[in-house]
């Protein structure tokens, strides 16, 4: 069974600091990887995708990826109150016409003022 | 441009009723997929649809299917309704499948409460 483990948290961070988020996942055969935020009562916003091993930044977000590993992380840097919420890991193992993705359970972060 | 748009938000049903929901993804998107969420499972797949077609299914009985329509629009359907079913069901719709750079978009969901 394809299985996406994060880091179970919850995590709390002060507001300012880098948080780090963690995601491994078992399919070697997966080639698209994302994370989704997630506010309570909401549902899941697209934040960053990454498709090659490395970094990916945007604004103060960066993901990494090493598929060696199997392992894909979020940081966000300069952790802002409006950034608590629940990050989801993502994985599309890809492949044929298929669009199915696979969801970690979530780390739910605090960023205290 | 409007985002995927999920009726109704909310439902109420007893045990053995079933239920209907319905999906209109981003103006362009073809592809439709519906997801359930509840706290102990998370986030699991149902199934895809492109072009009126199935295209893959989760691991879910076959009390739950859906469709979609020429229009691309879905519906999900689940039939004899049972206590475990209550979840909030997401619809995500993307342009189409099978680029593996694809992105999803989600819905608001419909929050369904069985009784």
């Amino acid at each position: 069974q394809k299985e996406v483990e994060q880091n179970s948290g919850p995590l709390s961070v002060p507001e300012g600091a880098i948080a780090s988020l963690n995601c491994t996942y078992s399919d070697r055969g997966s080639q698209s990887f994302f994370w989704y935020r997630q506010y309570s009562g909401k549902s899941p916003e697209l934040i960053m995708s990454i498709y090659s091993n490395g970094d990916k930044e945007d604004g103060r977000f960066t993901a990494q990826l090493n598929k060696a590993s199997q392992y894909v992380s979020l940081l966000i840097r300069d952790s802002q109150p409006s950034d608590s919420a629940t990050y989801l890991c993502a994985v599309n193992a890809g492949g044929g016409s298929a669009r199915q993705l696979t969801f970690g359970s979530g780390t739910q972060l605090t960023v205290l003022p | 441009k409007a985002g995927v748009t999920q009726t109704p938000r909310y439902l109420i049903k007893t045990r053995g009723q079933q239920v209907t929901l319905s999906c209109s993804p981003i103006s362009g998107h073809r592809s439709v997929s519906w997801y359930q969420q509840t706290p102990g499972q998370g986030l699991q797949f149902l199934f895809e649809y492109f072009s009126e077609t199935q295209r893959n299914k989760g691991n879910f009985p076959g009390r739950f299917s859906g469709r979609q329509f020429s229009n691309s629009r879905s519906e999900m359907n689940v039939s004899t309704l049972e206590l475990g079913d209550s979840a909030l069901y997401l619809c995500a719709s993307s342009p189409r499948p099978g680029q593996s750079n694809e992105k999803l978009f989600f819905g608001s969901g419909t929050q369904l409460s069985v009784l």
